[in-house]
């Protein structure tokens, strides 16, 4: 079974500048989180998507922060314009129906924002 | 949402030695997960424990909600366990959160 898939792996971007992220879930799983990973602290769920719909976008910076899971499958989370201290690790995870099962994480993609 | 706090921060252990990790939190919870980020930063789920004790080979879990703490065990450490571990709450209202980890360093 192939995990989730995520790129790209590492991306540097000067601020101001857009960057976009992709993610592709488990084949079936139907929920799909990102997740912001700050050097030296815990995740912080960004977005929850349940199919194509969105469960949970409460900590997400709309002024900045957008994402979208089209047909229900993959998704893309945009920043932009893209700060310094959006530099981190952003993670995708998958799971068959939502936060009561095992999530699966993708590696991540390393943001560095100069 | 739920502030959840762990302890140690840190933690250097030698090989073949046991531990335990502790994660306090402020709430009731839904739900409480344990998760491993290897040191190339891959974040596995380890258990996920509302209530009760689990075990999964050489670690295992308890949590005692009533108490609002979880804690994880490692019995006879291999370098393979090192990383970060992280507890994670879910609230009532469905709110995620993590703790900032404890890290563990196995030495050989």
């Amino acid at each position: 079974e192939a995990g989730v898939a995520q790129s790209p792996r590492y991306k540097i971007i000067e601020k101001r500048q857009s960057v976009a992220f992709w993610c592709n879930p488990i084949s079936g799983h139907a929920t799909l989180y990102w997740y912001q990973q700050i050097l030296g602290q815990g995740p912080k769920l960004l977005i929850q998507f349940q199919n194509n719909g969105v469960v949970d976008d409460s900590q997400l910076p709309k002024d900045r922060f957008s994402a979208e899971r089209l047909k229900g499958v993959d998704s893309t989370l945009k920043i932009q314009p893209a700060k310094l201290e959006d530099s981190a690790v952003y993670l995708c995870a998958s799971s068959p129906l939502g936060f009561y099962e095992t999530q699966y994480f993708g590696p991540g993609t390393r943001l560095l924002v100069l | 949402g739920i502030q959840v706090e762990q302890s140690p921060p840190d933690l250097i252990l030698q090989e073949g030695a046991n531990s335990t990790l502790r994660c306090n939190f402020s709430d009731s919870v839904n739900n409480l997960q344990w998760f491993h980020q290897n040191p190339w930063g891959q974040l596995i789920n380890l258990f996920y424990i509302p209530s009760g004790t689990k075990q999964n080979g050489r670690l295992s879990a308890t949590t005692v909600a009533t108490e609002r703490y979880s804690l994880l065990y490692i019995s006879s450490s291999q370098t393979t366990d090192s990383g970060v571990y992280f507890c994670a709450a879910l609230s009532n209202d469905y709110k995620l959160s993590f703790g900032a980890g404890t890290t563990v360093t196995v030495r050989a």
